[in-house]
């Protein structure tokens, strides 16, 4: 079975500064996909990154990064240069390969809260 | 190009009532998801379709039926509302189920269940 574990429910960052919203898996596939995806107040989902677990560099688009340990397990989100507007839910998600037909998996997500 | 549209976007029940949420999609996506979003609880998958005529159980199908009878549509039907469907609901769609296709969601539908 997989499973996205997301240990922070809640984090503050200054506006301007960098943050990283963890988050760790479990799973027994040889092949599996990682996503991040942001949800503002007003609801919609939104996605931002994906990360391949062959990937052999870490995936970046714009402000947000992916820190991507395979040994350890963890697909750490990193947004550069915070602003108020990356104020919202963030989920991390996984999708594996073993079977067909596998629907992603997430996590219980972490608010992110940007103070001026 | 609207991408994923649900209808409608709130909707207040009573229990025992029923009711159908409609998810289209314009991207000619094969497969199409159903999620609930409850309080600290994450996104979790009622049910999922691989392609027209085609659907399948998630983690949380109890109470809820779908039906995919064309590729750009997904219905998800509540034949006797309880409270605990109170919730929000999610279609996704993706162009396929390799590790790589990303979903794509729709902008939610608040279901209030008294």
């Amino acid at each position: 079975a997989q499973k996205i574990t997301q240990t922070q429910p809640g984090m503050f960052v200054q506006e301007k500064e960098a943050v990283t919203l963890d988050c760790t898996y479990d799973t027994s596939d040889p092949s599996y996909g990682l996503f991040w995806y942001k949800q503002p107040s007003s609801g919609e989902m939104i996605f931002l990154i994906y990360q391949g677990s062959y990937d052999q560099q870490n995936a970046t688009e714009g402000r947000y990064s992916l820190n991507f340990q395979k040994a350890r397990k963890s697909a750490n989100l990193v947004i550069s240069a915070s602003q108020l507007g990356d104020s919202a839910m963030y989920f991390c998600a996984m999708r594996g390969s073993s079977s067909g037909n596998t629907p992603l998996v997430f996590g219980k997500g972490t608010r992110l809260s940007v103070i001026a | 190009n609207a991408g994923v549209t649900q209808t409608p976007k709130f909707r207040v029940l009573k229990t025992g009532q029923s009711m159908t949420l409609l998810c289209a999609q314009d991207m000619n996506h094969e497969y199409m998801y159903w999620y609930r979003q409850d309080p600290g609880m994450g996104l979790r998958l009622i049910h999922y379709s691989v392609g027209e005529g085609t659907t399948a159980k998630g983690e949380v199908p109890d109470g809820y039926n779908v039906s995919r009878l064309k590729k750009q549509n997904f219905l998800l039907g509540l034949e006797s509302a309880a409270p605990s469907q109170t919730s929000v609901y999610f279609c996704a769609s993706s162009l396929r189920d390799r590790t790589g296709d990303t979903q794509y969601f729709g902008p939610g539908t608040r279901l209030t269940v008294l």
